[in-house]
């Protein structure tokens, strides 16, 4: 079975600061793929950026990037220069394998507070 | 925009009554999810179609829950008999497969309120 854990139940940064999000998980599967998706109050889910278990590089789009360490089984969430619109419900989730697995598996989620 | 649209996006409803939510994907998508998110909680998985197919249900869809997509295009999730633990928020997504790799896009969800 897969799991996504994520350890931190609030985060409060500074506003510009560059800030973490924590993301582990568990499968045994060889060929996956890792999400981070953002939720604001309005509860839509915002897709932010995607890791394949075969990447060499981290994925980065834009302010976002993935700190994806494989043999640790991590893939965190880094934001750089936070601005207060980043203030939401970070969710990280997984699918696999492919062809095999093709619902998501989510983790509690983050609330990150960006402070002015 | 052509993203992916829900209606209603808050229901309150009585318990013991029926409610049918809708879903409309991105064009050209050929694949649909719903899933269920509580509050303090990840969404979880409930139901996809591939086209018209429904090729996976969670146990967590009893059979007071149906759902469909008859045409391969939008969705309808449908409680009925409704009970106060089925009040959500219930998330539609899809997604295009492409060589096995697929992301899928949320809509803005359904609130659903049990009295």
């Amino acid at each position: 079975a897969q799991k996504i854990t994520q350890t931190q139940p609030g985060m409060f940064v500074q506003e510009k600061e560059a800030v973490t999000l924590d993301c582990t998980y568990d499968t045994s599967d060889p060929s996956y793929g890792l999400f981070w998706y953002k939720q604001p109050s309005s509860g839509e889910m915002i897709f932010l950026i995607y890791q394949g278990s075969y990447d060499q590089q981290n994925a980065t789009e834009g302010r976002y990037s993935l700190n994806f360490q494989k043999a640790r089984k991590s893939a965190n969430l880094v934001i750089s220069a936070s601005q207060l619109g980043d203030s939401a419900m970070y969710f990280c989730a997984m699918r696999g394998p492919y062809f095999g697995n093709e619902k998501l598996t989510f983790g509690t989620g983050t609330r990150l507070t960006i402070i002015p | 925009d052509t993203g992916v649209s829900q209606n209603p996006r808050h229901k309150i409803t009585k318990r013991g009554q029926n409610v049918t939510f809708r879903c409309d994907p991105i064009s050209e998508h050929n694949r649909l999810y719903w899933y269920r998110q509580t509050l303090g909680q990840g969404p979880e998985f409930l139901t996809y179609f591939q086209n018209e197919a429904q090729l996976e249900k969670s146990r967590l869809l009893s059979d007071r829950f149906s759902a469909e997509r008859p045409k391969g295009s939008f969705s309808t999730l449908e409680i009925q008999r409704t009970e106060q633990g089925d009040s959500a928020m219930y998330l539609c997504a899809s997604s295009l497969v492409v060589g096995g790799e697929e992301t899928q896009y949320f809509g803005p969800g359904t609130r659903l309120l049990v009295l």
